[in-house]
């Protein structure tokens, strides 16, 4: 079975510019998690989508967007990016369904860097 | 959703020695479970021990878990340079809501 699979791998960027990562879920996984790691703030909760729909949601600014697709693939979006956006963006995909215990596959990440 | 914090932030052993760290959390919990990450890479899953668990063990790792303390306990023993990493807990509220990760533990084992 296919891990969890995030393009692009590596990517630069120049402030006020947008970008888009995608992630591709192991199959039969309906809910796709998103976090961003930083040296500075650690691992960060973005949010998490389930079936088409944003089920948990971080505490980050509305520049951060996100979606999911009915093949449960999701992408992410960073509009109007700040040098401190500067960051490894980890897509983690779980089953999603009650009953599930929570655990997540990651990733390799997205490597960001805003100039 | 809660976040374990893990404690110590850094640990450095020898090869062949046993590293232990320790995890914290505030709420009732569904389980924790327990994460690595090597260096720029993605987390890779541990081991999960469910609330009305004790002590679970794979391969070279024991976990523990004290819900009256709201702590838990990851063991690695016989420790290997691979073994080199961050680690993480992340207890799962009983909301089932969204894992959240601490500062993690930075393991360095020498050769």
């Amino acid at each position: 079975k296919a891990g969890v699979t995030q393009t692009p791998r590596y990517l630069i960027k120049t402030r006020g510019q947008q970008v888009t990562l995608s992630c591709s879920p192991i199959s039969g996984h309906r809910s796709v998690s998103w976090y961003q790691q930083t040296p500075g703030q650690g691992l960060q909760f973005l949010f998490e989508y389930f079936s088409e729909t944003q089920r948990n949601k971080g505490n980050f600014p509305g520049r951060f967007s996100g979606r999911q697709f009915s093949n449960s693939r999701s992408e992410m979006n960073v509009s109007t990016l700040e040098l401190g956006d500067s960051a490894l963006y980890l897509c983690a995909s779980s089953l999603g369904t009650s009953g599930y215990t929570g655990e997540l596959f990651f990733g390799e990440g997205s490597r960001l860097t805003v100039l | 959703s809660q976040q374990g914090e893990e404690d110590p932030q850094a640990l450095s052993i020898q090869e062949g020695e046993n590293a232990t760290m320790n995890c914290s959390y505030k709420t009732s919990i569904n389980n924790l479970q327990w994460y690595r990450q090597n260096s720029g890479r993605g987390l890779v899953h541990l081991i999960l021990i469910r609330s009305n668990e004790r002590e679970k063990h794979s391969g070279r790792l024991r976990v523990t878990l004290d819900t009256s303390k709201k702590s838990s306990s990851l063991l690695i023993t016989a420790s290997r340079a691979a073994d080199t990493a961050s680690y993480f807990c992340a207890p799962l509220d009983t909301g089932r809501r969204a894992l959240t990760f601490g500062s993690g533990t930075r393991l360095q084992v020498q050769p």
